[in-house]
């Protein structure tokens, strides 16, 4: 196991409600970064949070948006939910650039 | 053209078979190679990384790449079934470990 946690493990929502999902990372790391893997798909890039600022984003709308805490845990937030929200949602939690370790995932369904 | 290519399987081997998987890309700027390993309901573990072009080996395990083809390979030798699960092709932007450019993923079954 990675040390990686993330919850919570599978969530259904409704289309346009919103969600959070939270990370808590490995101890020492101070860099987290959040994918979305969609069924049958790689994990896509959302964005990076270092030392609790946005440290790069990937082609998601506004309406991704996180947090990252003064304990380095993290948070990502999903607004306006829609079907294609859809997918396994990783965090992977690193010391800056070094090798990243990814958590199990929260799995998110959108009816 | 997508910028990663990955052929999605599945594929089933017997144990003891010789595996290859294959990424194809377009993009000149991936100059780091990485795959990684993703068993059910866990995220993706780093398996190989590598930079330059040849063979990279680690026990059972030998990453390829050709950079003139733009064409990245994992070789997997006497597969055992604990070998089964979705391997991923991936390649950072600048050397570190952040931003991943992900495959699509090939699922591999080795049959006892």
């Amino acid at each position: 196991e990675t040390g990686v946690t993330q919850s919570p493990t599978h969530l259904i929502k409704t289309r346009g409600q919103q969600v959070t999902l939270r990370c808590s990372s490995q101890s020492g790391h101070n860099t987290v970064s959040w994918y979305q893997q969609a069924l049958g798909q790689g994990p896509q890039f959302i964005f990076q949070y270092y030392r609790e600022e946005e440290n790069g984003r990937g082609n998601f709308p506004p309406r991704f948006s996180g947090l990252q805490f003064p304990n380095y845990s993290s948070e990502l937030n999903v607004n306006a939910l829609e079907l294609d929200d859809s997918a396994l949602y990783l965090c992977a939690s690193s010391l800056a650039a070094d090798e990243q370790y990814f958590g199990p995932g929260t799995r998110l369904t959108v009816t | 053209q997508k910028e990663v290519e990955q052929d999605p399987g599945p594929l089933s081997v017997p144990e003891g078979a010789i595996v290859s998987l294959n990424c194809t890309y377009s993009n000149s700027a991936f100059q780091y190679f990485m795959w990684y390993r993703q068993y059910s309901r866990k995220g993706p573990e780093l398996l190989m990384y590598t930079y330059s072009s040849g063979n990279k080996e680690d026990g059972r395990f030998t990453a390829q790449v050709d950079k003139s083809s733009k064409y990245i390979s994992l070789f997997i030798r006497d597969s055992q079934p604990s070998d089964s699960a979705t391997y991923l092709c991936a390649f950072p932007p600048s050397g570190g470990y952040q931003k991943v450019t992900f495959g699509t993923g090939t699922k591999l079954q080795v049959i006892p």
